[in-house]
């Protein structure tokens, strides 16, 4: 089983609709979760941290399922300018001065159309 | 304005000889990285450095070599000896090494594409 899997999609959705990615870690002492966005050719960018709590950033909200292991990216009223590719991003604990693994999935394509 | 930057975007290379990508930052970051990317995958570790003169191995360091001489620069070489080494190479940098803080942002270059002949 892959560290950190997502749906590859791609996910083909109109202007204006509510789209949902979810992102499962298999390992349980997994310790921050982010939601990165990367355009066509582009390197990735921060979409957004992801809390224990959820959190919502304007038309995205990211949530958080310890319990299931998994995260998710719920975007809504989709707009042209969200088609890219959405990569969550796990951490494992660090310890001492030891790094903190940081797992990223392959990417799930979203792609709005008028 | 403080960034990353990799040079070249392009780079094509002849299959035996080594390259070296460049990556400088002014972000006055402690930690640095490089991944490479595949079609269809998701980012990949190559190498990591906590501070100066101090780097480690990460998830696939085979055939690639680095040396971090100063905090604002991070060269990956890419030896004959890496098998695949057609991909796209991302350098990012962060405040400190990831792991030690949710909000540990790691920014990304542009990227360098590299293409073996």
């Amino acid at each position: 089983r892959k560290e950190v899997e997502q749906d590859p999609g791609p996910f083909n959705v109109p202007e204006g609709a509510t789209v949902a990615f979810n992102c499962t870690y298999s390992n349980s002492a997994s310790q921050s979760f982010f939601w990165y966005r990367q355009d066509c050719r582009k390197e990735p960018k921060l979409l957004m941290s992801v809390y224990s709590s959820g959190n919502e950033d304007g038309r995205f909200t990211a949530q958080l399922n310890r319990a299931s292991q998994y995260i998710s990216l719920l975007i809504r009223d989709s707009k042209l300018s969200d088609s890219a590719t959405y990569l969550c991003v796990v951490i494992l604990n660090a310890g001492g001065t030891s790094y903190g693994k940081l797992t990223f999935g392959q990417g799930t394509i979203l792609t709005v159309h008028p | 304005d403080g960034g990353i930057t990799q040079s070249p975007k392009y780079l094509f290379r002849k299959e035996g000889q080594n390259v070296t990508l460049s990556c400088e930052q002014n972000l006055n970051h402690d930690a640095m990285y490089w991944y490479r990317q595949d079609p269809g995958q998701g980012l990949r570790l190559i190498y990591y450095s906590q501070i100066v003169n101090d780097f480690q191995k990460g998830d696939i360091a085979e055939g690639y070599s680095v040396s971090r001489e100063k905090k604002e620069s991070f060269p990956l070489t890419v030896t004959s000896a890496q098998k695949n080494p057609t991909a796209f190479y991302l350098c990012a940098s962060s405040i400190g090494l990831a792991g030690f803080s949710s909000y540990n942002e790691q920014f990304f270059g542009p990227g360098t594409r590299l293409t073996v002949l």
